[in-house]
C-alpha cells in the first residue's frame, strides 16, 4: 500500500495563478480531509469529505475549493493564488472521523510570490 | 485563546532523561484525544491515543484529566529518535471538529 500520497511536493505560484493539490489514498477510507500548517498555527482544517460526492467546509475554507468524485481522490484547488497561502498543505485519511487513526500524505510546500 | 493549548518549547534535556508535556483543551465536551508526532518536514504520525484510563506504551505514557481538561505525555529513558514536535489532538464529536494543538518541540542531546 502506498497509503496517502500528494502532488507536487513543492510549487512556486506567481499572486492570481490557480492551482490544484493532488491527494490519493490506496486504503478504501471514506473519510478525507486537507489542512494547512503555519508557523505557531497548528494544522488547521481546510475542507473535508466523508464519502465520494460529500464535501465540507473546516476551518480556513476562504480561497479554496474542492471535490470528491472517487473515494481514492480528494484534489485542492486554490482559485486565485495569494501570498498568504503560502504554506505547507496535508491531506490525511481515515476510516472515519474523529476516533480513528489519521493517515497524512507528506505534505506539499507551497509558496506564493 | 486557542481550543488546544501546549506549550511550544522547545524542551532540551539530555539522553536518558524523563520528560512531560502537558496540553490543556478549553471545550468540556471534547471526546477524543490522541499524541501525534512530527518530525522536522515530515508529515504528523499517530504517536498513541489517551484514554479515561490512561494508557502506556513502552516509553511513553499518555494520561488524561478530564476535571482539568488536561492531557499529558511522558516519555522516560528519552532517545536521540524522540527528537520531534508533538502534537495534542482533540476531538469533538458533537461539532464535528478535530483539533490540533500547535506543537511542543523536543530536542534530546547526547
Amino acid at each position: 500500500n502506498a497509503g496517502v500520497t500528494q502532488t507536487p511536493k513543492f510549487q512556486v505560484l506567481k499572486t492570481g495563478q490557480s492551482m490544484t493539490l493532488q491527494c490519493a489514498q490506496d486504503m478504501n477510507h471514506e473519510y478525507m480531509s486537507w489542512y494547512r500548517q503555519d508557523p505557531g498555527m497548528g494544522l488547521r482544517l481546510i475542507h473535508y469529505s466523508v464519502g465520494a460526492g460529500i464535501t465540507d467546509q473546516g476551518e480556513v475554507p476562504n480561497g479554496y475549493n474542492v471535490s470528491r468524485s472517487t473515494t481514492e481522490d480528494f484534489p485542492l484547488r486554490l482559485l486565485s493564488a495569494a501570498p498568504s497561502q503560502t504554506s505547507v498543505y496535508f491531506c490525511a485519511s481515515s476510516v472515519s472521523q474523529g476516533r480513528e487513526t489519521q493517515y497524512f500524505g507528506p505534505g506539499t510546500r507551497l509558496l506564493v510570490l | 485563546r486557542k481550543e488546544v493549548e501546549q506549550d511550544p518549547g522547545p524542551f532540551n534535556v539530555p539522553e536518558g532523561a524523563t520528560v512531560a508535556f502537558n496540553c490543556t483543551y478549553s471545550n468540556s465536551a471534547s471526546q477524543s484525544f490522541f499524541w501525534y508526532r512530527q518530525d522536522c518536514r515530515k508529515e504528523p504520525k499517530l504517536l498513541m491515543s489517551v484514554y479515561s484510563s490512561g494508557n502506556e506504551d513502552g516509553r511513553f505514557t499518555a494520561q488524561l484529566n478530564r476535571a482539568s481538561q488536561y492531557i499529558s505525555l511522558l516519555i522516560r529513558d528519552s532517545k536521540l529518535s524522540d527528537s520531534a514536535t508533538y502534537l495534542c489532538v482533540v476531538w469533538r464529536s458533537s461539532a464535528s471538529k478535530i483539533i490540533f494543538g500547535s506543537g511542543t518541540r523536543l530536542s534530546i542531546r547526547p
